[in-house]
């Protein structure tokens, strides 16, 4: 089944605690992405990547860092965690061919931090 | 500055009648513009999208039409049934740049 995983789904951690969200999709797609949704403010996005080794910043990437070392793989890393980070994070992949397209979106990963 | 606007935070409907949720754009590069619909708890899905060459895309129940002129587009559902009841995100991109913009969402809700 083609699908995009996110772990973990529900986190609470406290402020400064170093967290990494994974996310995995097994459609061969040259295209990921990260986005946060917050009440009022739609998705927004963080970072995508277009292909392995290849990142670059969407809308909101202060606090984050993100790697693509693999093309199934697009890890998200908050290094020191606010509580302003507190969000529900969902990552996406697409074929990413000429412009975007479809995107596939993971279940989402709540993250609350105290 | 908030690029794709969705202006209507919810949208009330019957059984059986049309639904249509609207979204506005600035950006006059946008050429390329999707729905997703987003049930609670679950990540949002792929609907409908249409691109700058076209005024109407129809898939079965779903059918989103383009104004450039104006910068706005609409979804449509015709009937509405109760399980579309979701929050429709409406998004746009420009050409082969790799960055999707996201409008606020309309929570739609169908009554039986």
């Amino acid at each position: 089944e083609a699908q995009v995983t996110q772990n973990p789904r529900y986190l609470i951690t406290v402020t400064g605690k170093k967290l990494t969200v994974t996310c995995s999709q097994n459609m061969n797609h040259e295209y990921m992405s990260w986005y946060r949704q917050d009440p009022g403010l739609g998705l927004r996005q963080i970072y995508y990547s277009m292909n392995v080794e290849v990142t670059d910043k969407g809308d909101v990437p202060e606090g984050y860092k993100v790697s693509r070392k693999e093309k199934r793989n697009f890890p998200l890393i908050l290094e020191s965690p606010s509580p302003n980070q507190t969000s529900l994070y969902f990552c996406a992949s697409s074929r990413g061919t000429s412009g975007i397209g479809e995107l596939f979106f993971g279940e989402g990963s709540r993250l609350t931090v105290l | 500055d908030q690029q794709v606007k969705q202006n209507s935070p919810s949208l009330s409907v019957q059984e059986g009648r049309i639904s249509i949720l609207n979204c506005d754009y600035t950006n006059s590069m946008f050429d390329y513009f999707l729905w997703y619909k987003k049930y609670p708890a679950e990540g949002p899905t792929f609907l409908i999208s249409i691109s700058s060459i076209k005024d109407k895309n129809e898939d079965g129940r779903f059918t989103v039409f383009l104004n450039k002129s104006a910068k706005h587009l609409s979804l449509h559902i015709v009937p509405s049934q109760p399980g579309d009841s979701a929050v429709y995100f409406c998004a746009a991109s420009s050409g082969s740049n790799y960055k999707l913009t996201f409008g606020k969402g309309t929570l739609l809700t169908v009554n039986p």
